[in-house]
């Protein structure tokens, strides 16, 4: 299978722990998107990476929140001392910098925080 | 700040007929719109998308509209399939913004057989 990947699918956590998400891109992909979506709203853009460069950081995305694509190949998401609102669907996706902007997403990471 | 719209939550249509899925957007840098359709469980699967330059765009059995000086784009689906039952999100990128896609809440299509 060639498509995007994330790790774990599901994750519960108690407030105040930290946690990290792991997203695969599809192998030839250089461009890396972090996205995080609550019920009834569209994805919400968090972050994105052009090989390992971090070219844009959203304004909502609080200093909890960090993520690194060290080697230009798989990226994590890290959110520290976790909050009841940080409960959410984290999405990642990737795609090719030669197809503007048609990215491919991975099913998900579902947190959920007590 | 909502920069994608989609005004509807939710669309009900029978089989065999035309599904119209309506978006509207406030910025006028955005160069590029994209549909995605997402299925319950699954991440969102990109649908089709069209430039800024175009008013039209077709594949299949879908075709997307875009007014720019109404800063409007709509999905056009025909023959409506119970399959394409989903939830389908419009998407906008470009400008000032670069690659960073602006999302709309998403419409639910029921296709009824």
């Amino acid at each position: 299978d060639t498509g995007v990947s994330q790790d774990p699918r599901h994750k519960i956590t108690k407030r105040g722990q930290n946690v990290t998400f792991r997203c695969d891109p599809i192998s030839e992909h250089n461009r890396l998107y972090w996205y995080r979506q609550t019920l009834g709203q569209g994805p919400e853009f968090l972050t994105y990476f052009q090989n390992e460069a971090q070219l844009e950081k959203s304004r909502l995305l609080s200093d909890r929140f960090s993520a690194e694509r060290p080697k230009g190949s798989f990226s994590t998401l890290e959110i520290q001392r976790t909050e009841q609102g940080d409960s959410a669907m984290y999405l990642c996706a990737s795609s090719l910098s030669r197809t503007y902007n048609e990215q491919f997403f991975g099913p998900g990471t579902r947190l959920t925080v007590l | 700040d909502q920069q994608v719209k989609q005004n509807s939550p939710s669309l009900s249509v029978q089989e065999g007929r035309i599904s119209i899925l309506n978006c509207d957007y406030t910025n006028s840098m955005f160069d590029y719109f994209l549909w995605y359709k997402k299925y319950p469980a699954e991440g969102p699967t990109f649908l089709i998308s069209i430039s800024s330059i175009k008013d039209k765009n077709e594949d299949g059995r879908f075709t997307v509209f875009l007014n720019k000086s109404a800063k409007h784009l709509s999905l056009h689906i025909v023959p409506s399939q119970p399959g394409d039952s989903a939830v389908y999100f419009c998407a906008a990128s470009g400008g000032t913004g670069g690659f960073k896609t602006i999302f709309g809440a998403g419409t639910r299509l029921f296709v009824k057989a």
